[in-house]
């Protein structure tokens, strides 16, 4: 079956722009993670969805960042007002169910250049 | 707080030699701890994970890792390696204390493989 999607896989923006970042997790994945990849750092935890349960915003780096998702189908990511250290690559994982038991399937990730 | 450490940042290691990556963790309970694989271009791949029971553990590809709580570590092995390794390893581990299972990477070891 399909593997989780993200788009764009490249995106280039100006500082100061907002843009939006999509995931479209595995059919029957109730839960959701955003994490962000710095050059040469490990993924960072950016925020996790469970169904309709409020989501775990612990790792937004600052109110810049937030996102959305529907139901338990497709999640947006929004970085508002651009800074050139969100440079990154943006990775969205979905998993059957939450917990450390069940695996996490990784997109090939969204690549974002702030100029 | 939990992190993960991985001491080296490249390795290169000649094909058909063996392999050896180190991860160290640092957490207060008995850990779940994972391995990913992250070829170029590609979205990250779990090799292993480690949960309870036998401290050895088989992965895809040939790969084992061995946890040892003494140590703190769960390094990831190979006898003898393939030109197709080469690409970049992340040791994890779960977020404990809820269910949400949101992990927390280390930096990476980047893998070179030489003919």
């Amino acid at each position: 079956g399909a593997g989780v999607s993200q788009s764009p896989s490249n995106k280039v923006t100006e500082k100061g722009k907002d843009v939006e970042l999509r995931c479209d997790p595995i059919s029957g994945h109730t839960a959701l993670y955003w994490y962000r990849q710095r050059l040469g750092q490990g993924l960072e935890f950016l925020i996790y969805f469970q169904g309709n349960s409020a989501p775990d915003k612990s790792g937004l780096p600052s109110d810049r960042f937030s996102a959305e998702r529907t139901g338990e189908s497709v999640s947006t990511l929004t970085i508002q007002r651009t800074q050139q250290e969100d440079s990154a690559v943006y990775l969205c994982a979905s998993s059957l169910a939450p917990g450390q038991h069940y695996e996490q399937y990784f997109g090939p990730g969204t690549r974002l250049t702030v100029t | 707080a939990q992190s993960v450490t991985q001491p080296d940042i490249h390795i290169t290691v000649s094909e058909g030699a063996s392999l050896e990556l180190r991860c160290n963790y640092s957490y207060g309970a008995t850990p779940y701890l994972f391995w990913y694989v992250q070829s170029p271009g590609q979205g990250l791949q779990l090799l292993l994970k480690y949960f309870s029971g036998d401290t050895l553990v088989q992965g895809i590809k040939g790969f084992e890792a061995e946890f040892k709580r003494s140590q703190s570590s769960f390094n990831l092995r190979k006898p003898s390696v393939h030109w197709s390794d080469a690409a970049e390893y992340f040791c994890a581990v779960a977020r404990g204390g809820g269910s949400q299972g949101n992990l927390i990477f280390g930096k990476g070891t980047k893998l070179s493989v030489k003919p």
